[in-house]
């Protein structure tokens, strides 16, 4: 069965720079996630859109931004990246009838 | 706001004995909750769920389990544990009346030895 694709799955940045991750849905899900995961924590949740629109915003700082196009397909978008901004990032997917997230691996940024 | 609780960083259990992972809530209203799981350096990987219905939820890989609304936990269990199993298990919950993302405990780190 399709799963969450993200990409890459790995991006090496310098601070200051800025990095795009790339997320596609499950198809025929029509909501998508974005979380954060730091060393050692837990996933914190950045963002989400339902049908193309944000429908919920959590943590995500202001040089961040997301957005969900007409293939469903999620980017988002960092800027002025910072050290602390080096994570595990997880773009999610889901239906109006499974309440259940589908995860995908993660995208991995490193920051130097 | 809704929350979760995972009081233990860490469990310890022999392989072949039981398991159970605590995790508690916070949530106005009936709760949806989740149990994940996450190997090394990968995405977390859904093992099971409660909605309404029975209190005893069943999952995948022999896990289920247990909502108990009194006490607002949902504890994993597993009947007898193995060395695979061993991963880092998330709680989750989420508000069926606001918002459609999860919340995450800070996570158990499950270790079974041999």
């Amino acid at each position: 069965a399709a799963g969450v694709i993200q990409s890459p799955r790995h991006l090496i940045k310098e601070k200051r720079e800025t990095a795009t991750l790339k997320c596609y849905p499950i198809p025929r899900h029509d909501t998508v996630y974005w979380y954060q995961q730091g060393p050692g924590q837990d996933p914190q949740f950045l963002i989400s859109f339902y049908e193309k629109m944000q429908s919920d915003k959590g943590s995500i700082p202001d040089r961040f931004s997301a957005q969900q196009f007409s293939d469903y397909h999620s980017e988002l978008n960092m800027s002025s990246l910072e050290l602390g901004d080096s994570a595990l990032y997880f773009c999610a997917s889901s239906s109006s009838i499974d309440r259940e997230l589908f995860f995908g691996e993660g995208s991995r940024l490193t920051v130097l | 706001a809704q929350s979760v609780a995972q009081p233990e960083d860490q469990v310890n259990v022999a392989e072949g004995n039981p398991l159970t992972v605590k995790c508690t809530y916070s949530v106005s209203g009936n709760p949806y909750l989740f149990w994940y799981v996450q190997y090394p350096n990968r995405g977390l990987q859904f093992l099971l769920k409660y909605i309404t219905g029975d209190n005893l939820v069943k999952g995948s890989y022999g896990f289920e389990a247990e909502f108990n609304k009194s006490q607002t936990s949902f504890h994993l269990k597993k009947p007898s544990a193995l060395v695979s199993d061993s991963a880092l298990y998330f709680c989750a919950v989420r508000d069926p009346m606001g918002r459609r993302a999860l919340t995450f405990g800070s996570g158990t780190r499950l270790q079974v030895q041999p």
